[in-house]
């Protein structure tokens, strides 16, 4: 089946680690997108991609890098550099410019202690 | 740049009563227009979606929503809630022309449904 896979589910680490989710799509689309999660706060852009090698930043890039190296993979890194990293992190993906749909991954919930 | 507001952070419903979620949207044009739904430590699955044509657009699980240009809004509603239809619902909107072509997504409204 097509869809978008995120992993892992659940992340633990400590404070001041680099760690990178996942986050793969086998929907042959072109645009992938990183959203932050917090309760009450909806859902914040993070980085964007519409095509491969082309990325941009989203409302709340610092702390964060991605790489976009493969039209089917859009890992997101969380640095050090994050303040306040636990949060629910979703992993979207569309056609792009021309089918604005957006199919969502089932999310990795970050914990840092 | 769009923006999209859902008025309401938390709405109760009895089983089996109508349901109206809001959403109002800020953009230039007519938007494309999403309601998703999202279940406690999961993604989020597309309800319905506007693009043109009909201002009635039916979903799935028994949703429907209305676009109304005149104010700005794309409202979410069900005749009868059933109580696995307790979760958090999101609007979203989607640039139909020029901007950055990325997604939008309101602060969401959770859904309580009481027995």
């Amino acid at each position: 089946d097509g869809g978008i896979t995120q992993s892992p589910k659940y992340l633990f680490r400590k404070e001041g680690q680099n760690v990178t989710l996942s986050c793969e799509q086998n929907l042959n689309h072109d645009a992938m997108y990183w959203y932050r999660q917090d309760p009450g706060q909806g859902l914040r852009l993070i980085y964007y991609s519409q095509i491969v090698n082309d990325f941009q930043k989203g409302d709340i890039a610092e702390g964060y890098s991605v790489s976009r190296e493969k039209k089917e993979s859009f890992p997101l890194t969380v640095t050090s550099a994050q303040k306040n990293p636990t949060a629910f992190y979703l992993c979207a993906s569309s056609m792009g410019f021309y089918d604005a749909e957006a199919f969502f991954g089932q999310g990795t919930r970050l914990t840092v202690v | 740049a769009q923006s999209v507001t859902q008025p309401d952070i938390h709405i109760t419903v009895s089983e089996g009563a109508s349901l109206e979620l809001r959403c109002n949207y800020s953009y230039g044009a007519t938007p494309y227009l999403f309601w998703y739904v999202q279940s406690p430590g999961q993604g989020l699955q597309l309800l319905l979606k506007y693009f043109s044509g009909d201002t009635l657009v039916q979903g799935i699980k028994g949703f429907e929503a209305e676009f109304k240009r005149s104010q700005s809004s794309f409202n979410l509603r069900k005749p009868s809630v059933h109580w696995s239809d307790a979760a958090e619902y999101f609007c979203a909107v989607f640039p139909s022309s020029g901007g950055s072509y990325i997604p939008t997504f309101g602060r969401g409204t959770s859904l309580i449904v009481h027995p």
